[in-house]
């Protein structure tokens, strides 16, 4: 069946650090691929997302590649703050089902 | 991005007691709502998925008589906690679609129950 594979954490990095939350997915069908980002005690927020194959997603300084040769939807941020640690989640939606990813917690430190 | 309004964000109540979660899609319609259950860094798990208008689908494990969820309009699911005990305290999240293929979901707040 369909399914997300989200790399495990926790990871911890240096301000101004580049991260990479590496993601990949199963699928069937033609899914689209979201990050969702968790700020301590908060529910879920959309990071960004892509809807088709070579599609990149955006925000905030964050990006991710939808990449069907790789089956893969890796999280990038060339420079990260101490603002960004939070938990990140990779989901996949096709049709009307949605899959995340186990989360991966992020900490950033001065 | 559209706005999914959950209520209350924190309660605590006796064990034994009833508690009612609700979540409210503020500028669409969602056919489509799901609950979470969060634990301590932990991932989340569906708890069940309610589409508007009918019976929600549980997941396995998940016990229907003990967390009732009501998703009689559009805008409005609610979770209610019946004769809730001290393991049930947790983060509870909704979230919410509208119709359309591959639509994203958009997230409550949360809520912090407390069971003492």
């Amino acid at each position: 069946g369909d399914s997300v594979t989200q790399m495990e954490g926790p990871v911890t990095l240096s301000e101004e650090a580049f991260l990479t939350i590496n993601c990949t997915y199963t699928a069937t069908g033609y899914p689209s691929l979201f990050w969702y980002v968790q700020y301590p005690g908060e529910g879920l927020q959309l990071l960004l997302k892509a809807t088709k194959a070579d599609d990149k997603g955006s925000n905030k300084g964050f990006e991710a590649t939808y990449r069907k040769e790789t089956t893969s939807f890796h999280l990038e941020k060339g420079s990260v703050q101490v603002s960004d640690s939070a938990v990140y989640f990779c989901a996949l939606i096709t049709g009307n089902q949605f899959y995340f990813g186990t989360g991966t917690s992020l900490t950033v430190i001065p | 991005g559209a706005v999914v309004s959950q209520h209350p964000s924190r309660v605590i109540c006796k064990s034994g007691t009833s508690v009612k979660i609700e979540c409210r899609s503020l500028d669409f319609q969602a056919t489509t709502m799901f609950w979470y259950r969060q634990f301590p860094k932990k991932s989340l798990m569906l708890m069940a998925t309610s589409n508007e208008g009918s019976k929600a689908t549980y997941e396995q494990g998940v016990e229907k008589d003990k967390f009732l969820i009501n998703h009689a309009s559009l805008t409005l699911s609610t979770l209610t906690v019946t004769s809730a005990h001290p393991e049930d305290s947790s983060f509870y999240i909704c979230s919410a679609r509208a119709a359309g293929r591959n639509t994203e979901a958009f997230f409550g707040q949360g809520t912090r129950l407390t069971v003492v």
